[in-house]
């Protein structure tokens, strides 16, 4: 039972590149999101799932698109990366409404 | 939306010290939550508290939902206890919330030994 499982761990982008973060759980959990951390601040939503084929934004959205095909997946990619884009990056998921989220280990995305 | 400060910003103890650390919120909440990242960054999910009491070793957490504040209550700290706390809530009140956690900034706990 690997949980949730992220990847990569570590990412560097050129400014302007494109790239996916990967998000998987093996948990069949119906929920699903995406987190970013920046020091100081917490962590802010960015997008969240309900389950297959929903999405919905957070907080903090712009920049980062997501799509839900699977219970497993929920992949985050960046269009065109910015420094702002800078932060490490948490996909959580949970069996229920606000019960019992699992996080992953994080990506830390560097964008140069 | 639902606002979440935490208290203090920064906590050092030393070793066998108790602590107590302070969410307030603005908001009625369904459910609240306290985390636990390492410093290797892994988050961990200490307790599911929307109101009440509960304890898992020396740890105990308290929500008091109609003044809207929960402590975390940390004894005989060790220094495997360093990392950041974080209080997460998702607000009664907000329809679009969906289960989602709004969290605090968190405090910073250093355990000296």
């Amino acid at each position: 039972n690997a949980g949730v499982t992220q990847t990569p761990k570590f990412q560097v982008l050129k400014t302007g590149q494109s790239m996916t973060l990967q998000c998987a759980q093996d948990m069949n959990h119906e929920y699903m999101s995406w987190y970013r951390q920046d020091p100081g601040m917490g962590l802010r939503l960015i997008h969240y799932s309900v389950g297959a084929g929903i999405t919905d934004q957070g907080e903090v959205p712009n920049g980062y698109n997501v799509s839900r095909s699977t219970t497993e997946d929920f992949p985050l990619r960046l269009l065109s990366a910015a420094p702002s884009q800078t932060s490490v990056y948490f996909c959580a998921s949970s069996y229920r409404r606000g019960h019992g989220y699992t996080f992953g280990s994080g990506t830390r995305l560097t964008v140069v | 939306g639902i606002q979440v400060e935490q208290s203090p910003p920064d906590l050092i103890l030393q070793e066998g010290a108790n602590s107590t650390l302070r969410c307030n919120f603005s908001d009625s909440v369904n459910n609240l939550q306290w985390f636990h990242q390492n410093p290797w960054g892994q988050l961990i999910n200490l307790f599911y508290i929307p109101s009440g009491t509960k304890q898992n070793g020396r740890l105990s957490a308290t929500t008091v939902a109609t003044e809207r504040y929960s402590l975390l209550y940390i004894s005989s700290s060790q220094t495997t206890d360093s990392g950041v706390y974080f209080c997460a809530v998702e607000s009664m009140n907000y329809g679009g919330s969906q289960g989602n956690l709004i969290f605090g900034k968190g405090t910073k706990l250093s355990v000296k030994p």
